[in-house]
């Protein structure tokens, strides 16, 4: 089955940079997604198809996608930023969520 | 902006079917640029993909599910359904449906807000 790997959790200073990675191998081939959710919500898309952020996503969320890993990274962390996020790949018409990662903004 | 809203039970019984609706406002269950789909999240778990359907009820699920899974729409109400046989206490979880964009890959562009159901023995 397809797998998606990514670190249980997280953490980075206020102002600081993030960088949540979801790994697999050749993930490179694949578009991948990205969501973020806070406790209590719904998940919201942030990134798709690698680095495409949607509609009223800040600029400080970018993605990039290369070899065996993707990565979500946030620039200029801030309080409201943390959050799990989850990567997601569609392959061979299945869908795939990485376990999820928590982000602990100190 | 399209607006997705959960309905159904909060508690099924162990054994008995799962069966939730998804009302879409805003756009429409008959736009062929999108499909619709329903994600769950058992409690402090992550998100387990169940399937998704397009306006021509062509189905894909999850190949763990897909002997208990069944999809639906109803364009004329602008709704899609989950139902989930056999249900067990592993199926306890918040269950979201999800509009899915379709441009090179799938993925889920606008989220309800979950509806939490209970399986109960």
């Amino acid at each position: 089955s397809y797998e998606l790997t990514q670190p249980l959790s997280v953490s980075v200073a206020l102002g600081q940079t993030a960088r949540i990675t979801c790994g697999r191998n050749n993930i490179g081939r694949k578009n991948v997604h990205w969501y973020q959710q806070k406790p209590g919500q719904a998940p919201v898309l942030v990134i798709y198809r690698d680095t495409n952020r949607p509609s009223g996503i800040p600029e400080r969320f970018s993605g990039s996608n290369s070899g065996n890993t993707a990565t979500l990274t946030i620039s200029r962390a801030q309080a409201g930023d943390e959050a799990d996020y989850y990567c997601q790949v569609w392959d061979t018409s299945t869908v795939v969520f990485g376990g999820g990662t928590k982000l602990s903004v100190l | 902006q399209v607006q997705l809203q959960e309905s159904g039970p909060g508690l099924v019984k162990a054994s008995e079917t799962l069966s939730l609706t998804c009302t879409v406002s805003g756009g429409s269950v008959s736009s062929g640029s999108y499909y619709w789909s329903w994600i769950r999240q058992p409690p402090g778990e992550g998100l387990e993909w169940i399937g998704y359907i397009s306006y021509t009820e062509s189905t894909t699920y999850n190949p763990s599910l897909m002997s208990r899974v069944t999809m639906s729409v109803d364009t004329s109400k602008n709704q899609f359904s989950l139902k989930l046989t056999s249900v067990t206490a592993a199926d306890t979880a918040v269950y979201y449906c999800a509009r899915v964009g379709t441009d090179y890959s799938y993925y889920f562009d606008q989220w309800g807000q979950g509806t939490l159901v209970t399986v109960s023995s």
